[in-house]
């Protein structure tokens, strides 16, 4: 099945650095989604999205649709150790109920 | 306020059985999703139930079924399990009168096939 382009693939970076990653489509999502995976967990909703060029916020995450509607944006200011994880990006072609297609996930380690 | 449920956690199955596996929607909700995610990748989607009937389904063989109870509670069934369906099974949530609400995830049901 479709999945989106996630980058990087994995991130290493040290507490107290800002973060970023992108998620990029061949096809047009009215909604972008971006969630985190710890293990032994399933995903958890950070941020969506619904308009075209929106930037939203949620404490240190910020998230942007793209103008395109191709493509979205994450990131996080000054990292914490509670960062790790997984992020996934996910898009669906209008909201709600539709099926998510998701992103191959972005990896963050944290170096102490 | 209860999230979504999935039972069991954790399953072992050898080629050629079948399994069933277990979700609760969150309170509220009335949609269930599942979806397949592999090691290393992000979730696929297998299909969606609402009013009890399979209302979107992703490129996933027949050899997956599934049910809703007028509970709003759902069954993913696998038969003639493969090597291959050895994943993290994720149950997903929302509801079909609340556009606003993206869906939310059931820690998941972890199948490994012997």
């Amino acid at each position: 099945g479709q999945q989106l382009n996630q980058s990087p693939q994995s991130m290493f970076i040290q507490e107290g650095e800002d973060v970023s990653m992108n998620c990029t489509s061949s096809s047009i999502f009215n909604t972008w989604l971006w969630y985190k995976q710890e293990p032994g967990e399933g995903p958890v909703l950070l941020i969506a999205l619904y308009k075209a060029g929106e930037l939203t916020s949620n404490g240190r995450l910020t998230a942007q649709f793209g103008i395109t509607r191709k493509d979205s944006f994450l990131n996080i200011s000054a990292s914490i150790p509670s960062d790790v994880g997984i992020y996934f990006c996910a898009g669906q072609v209008n909201f709600g109920n539709e099926k998510l297609t998701f992103g191959t996930g972005t990896r963050l380690t944290i170096i102490p | 306020d209860a999230g979504v449920t999935q039972s069991p956690t954790h399953l072992i199955k050898t080629r050629g059985q079948q399994v069933t596996l277990r979700c609760s929607p969150k309170s509220g909700h009335d949609t269930v999703s599942w979806y397949q995610q592999a090691l290393g990748q992000g979730p696929q989607f297998i299909f969606q139930y609402y009013e009890e009937e399979e209302r979107q389904r992703g490129n996933f063989p027949d050899r997956f079924s599934g049910h809703q109870f007028p509970n709003y509670s759902s069954e993913l069934n696998v038969n003639a399990l493969l090597l291959g369906d050895s994943a993290l099974y994720l149950c997903a949530s929302t509801s079909k009168y609340r556009a606003d609400q993206p869906q939310h995830f059931g820690d998941g049901t972890r199948l490994s096939i012997l």
